[in-house]
């Protein structure tokens, strides 16, 4: 069976501080893509990140980063600089390559103090 | 690229009666996805369109779910004779299908409370 599980249900960040979510996966399957997508509340789920398994690079756009390590079996995402707006629901999902479910974790939520 | 969307964004309806939901994926994508998420839950996959193909369909959606996507661009969900167990956020993805990728993009959801 392929799971995803995020073990922090609740974040907290101060504004401008960096903070690391967690994510790790179980699969048997050697290519794969993990996602971290961001749910505000009462909106619509954005993709955030991708990462393509085969690809030892960790991806990054602009404040947000992953450290993949793909022995651990473990996809955290770090936001640095963190604002306001970056409060939401967070979930990390896996896409075994050539398959078209999402294994969605259940998911951290993050609060940012100003 | 106008995004997903979905309508209604919430429904309440009472036992038994008949909902129909709807989706409008980004226009050039091939597939279509229908999701349930629970209160502190992940989406949880449901069915899913390639063109205007069912392909598969979750043991989670029982008998009283249909799910279309006529001419493969919009899609339906209906849910027959609800039940309080299927107040639930249903959320819709689309992609667009080619080797070596398949992101798919959510739309803003509906929000169904079965009284």
């Amino acid at each position: 069976a392929q799971t995803v599980t995020q073990s922090q249900p609740e974040m907290s960040v101060q504004e401008a501080e960096t903070v690391t979510l967690s994510c790790t996966y179980d699969t048997s399957e050697s290519d794969y893509y993990l996602f971290w997508y961001k749910q505000p509340p009462s909106r619509q789920m954005i993709l955030v990140i991708r990462q393509e398994a085969y690809k030892q690079q960790n991806a990054t756009e602009n404040r947000f980063s992953v450290n993949f390590q793909k022995a651990a079996k473990s996809f955290s995402l770090k936001i640095s600089d963190s604002q306001l707006g970056d409060a939401a629901m967070y979930f990390c999902a896996l896409l075994p390559k050539g398959t078209y479910k999402y294994i969605f974790g259940t998911g951290t939520r993050l609060k940012v103090l100003a | 690229d106008t995004g997903v969307s979905q309508d209604p964004r919430h429904k309440i309806t009472k036992r038994g009666q008949n909902v129909t939901f709807r989706c409008d994926p980004i226009s050039e994508h091939n597939r279509l996805y229908w999701y349930r998420q629970t209160l502190g839950q992940g989406p949880e996959f449901l069915t899913y369109f390639q063109n205007e193909a069912q392909l598969e369909k979750s043991r989670l959606l029982s008998d009283r779910f249909s799910a279309e996507r006529p001419k493969g661009s919009f899609s339906t969900l209906e849910i027959q004779r609800t039940e309080q167990g299927d107040s639930a956020m249903y959320l819709c993805a689309s992609s667009l299908w080619a080797v070596g990728t398949d992101t798919q993009y959510f739309g803003p959801g509906t929000r169904l409370t079965v009284l």
